[in-house]
């Protein structure tokens, strides 16, 4: 059971921005600095794409950043492109007995 | 390259078995923590086990303890999950996948995953 919510989906226009929410209702989350970000295309293997809240892995854009405030993670895509429509995840430390966030759909219009 | 590629993957009846293998490369495998997450048709991802660099701590989501196992032979830079009594809820992909930070309380495992594999896809049928 995942103790990190997700909206369900999330669009924007490219070179627009866009941003992702993670919500945990546990205290644990709102103490706990490693919060990751995957994104899927479906049939392929995930990416993680932001670590420990605000960290980019080597060759991920700087247009995707995270941040964290109490119980909430963000994700932001800022200039959206054609290619960032995909499925994105966060993962943390929240209690739950799945680390992984429910998903949420980026449509790029 | 680094790299993982899962195999094994299949169509199966319920109650049988299946065994998944992980092959990796371009890595120094046995100074890494090790993970098997699945994502079950229109769901999200789901962790279902982690394994120590040396194979001596294991940990499973509760929905397959005590029916899937995971093990990893070092020496063939391999990582396995044997599933036994499979039900038609295991329908999933699976993905072998490398982790970056474990971090284990009270059984559960919340890995940052560095490195994934493509997938294996299991189908029990019913």
């Amino acid at each position: 059971q995942s103790a990190l919510t997700q909206p369900p989906s999330a669009s924007g226009s490219p070179g627009q921005s866009v941003t992702i929410t993670c919500t945990g209702t546990s205290s644990d989350f709102g103490g706990y600095n490693y919060v990751s970000w995957y994104q899927h295309h479906p049939g392929k293997a995930p990416k993680l794409i932001i670590y420990e809240v605000t960290k980019r892995p080597s060759g991920v854009p700087d247009r995707f950043s995270g941040s964290k405030s109490g119980n909430t993670a963000s994700l932001t895509v800022s200039g959206l492109q054609a290619e960032d429509e995909a499925d994105y995840y966060c993962s943390s430390y929240a209690g739950g007995t799945n680390p992984f966030g429910t998903g949420t759909k980026v449509t790029v219009l | 390259e680094v790299q993982l590629v899962e195999s094994g993957g299949g169509l199966v009846q319920r109650g049988g078995s299946l065994r998944l293998s992980c092959e990796s490369s371009g890595f120094t495998f046995n100074i890494y923590w090790m993970s098997w997450v699945r994502q079950a048709p229109g769901k999200g991802l789901e962790w279902v086990a982690n394994i120590k660099q040396d194979g001596s701590d294991k940990y499973y989501v509760d929905s397959v303890k005590g029916r899937f196992t995971v093990s990893r032979d070092n020496g063939e830079n391999s990582l396995y999950l044997q599933m036994n009594s499979l039900r038609a809820e295991d329908t999933a992909e699976y993905y072998c996948a490398r982790v970056a930070h474990n971090h284990c309380i009270n059984g559960v495992c919340y890995p940052i995953v560095d490195v994934w594999g493509q997938g294996t896809t299991v189908t029990v049928s019913s």
